[in-house]
């Protein structure tokens, strides 16, 4: 079975700080990995994916994953926050056949101030 | 694209009521629909995994008489709480992936969630 570990709930940080967000993962199979961000009362959004290829992902609005294999790791990051960029991220896994089910970690809310 | 529409967003039942929530992807068509269930400052819970003209996947511990899934259409899959009860109180959030040729990489669309609450 897969299993994801966010180990931080909560990550308070400055606005135009650096940020990392960890997550570890556990699978005997090939997986892909993904980072989704929820803002209150709304729904997932997805925000980067690890399918195959470049293990260094990058979304739109600056975030950036890196998947370590060595590491089983797949931390989230960005090099300058904004206040909007505050918001619950969850790292979560699939296996690569069948339904790909999504197993989530627990999530960590990063909390942006001015 | 990929877009998904939940509805309703909110509803506030009394106890003992069976409540209903649409999932539909909007612009795409999803063979395959998930439902999940999420509770305050945790993390989403798979309840089922919905297959077009089929019966629901069940995750081990959902009861599938409490939690009717359809999936009618490509395009809708509907969860029904049947006889709700304060306890089945929480944020309900449907799911649905793009269905590419076969491919099967594709992440899944999210829908923003229904809050149920049971007085």
């Amino acid at each position: 079975a897969q299993s994801v570990t966010q180990l931080d709930s909560q990550v308070p940080v400055f606005e135009e700080a650096p940020v990392e967000l960890r997550c570890n993962y556990s699978s005997s199979v090939s997986v892909y990995l993904f980072w989704y961000v929820q803002y209150p009362n709304q729904g997932l959004q997805l925000l980067l994916k690890y399918l195959s290829g470049s293990t260094l992902v990058e979304s739109i609005n600056g975030f950036e994953a890196e998947f370590n294999k060595s590491q089983t790791s797949f931390h989230l990051r960005k090099p300058s926050v904004h206040i909007s960029d505050t918001a619950e991220y969850f790292c979560a896994v699939s296996l690569n056949t069948g339904f790909q089910k999504l197993v989530f970690g627990t999530g960590t809310r990063l909390l942006v101030s001015p | 694209g990929a877009v998904v529409s939940q509805h309703p967003s909110r509803v506030i039942c009394k106890s003992g009521t069976s409540v209903k929530i649409e999932c539909r992807s909007l612009d795409f068509q999803a063979t395959t629909m998930f439902w999940y269930r999420q509770f305050p400052k945790q993390s989403l819970m798979l309840m089922a995994t919905s297959n077009e003209g089929s019966k629901a996947t069940y995750e081990q511990g959902v009861e599938k008489d409490k939690f009717l899934i359809n999936h009618a259409s490509l395009t809708l899959s509907t969860l029904t709480v049947t006889s709700a009860h304060p306890e089945d109180s929480s944020f309900y959030i449907c799911s649905a992936r793009v269905e590419t040729g076969g491919t099967g990489n594709q992440p899944q669309h999210f829908g923003d969630g229904t809050r149920l609450s049971i007085l």
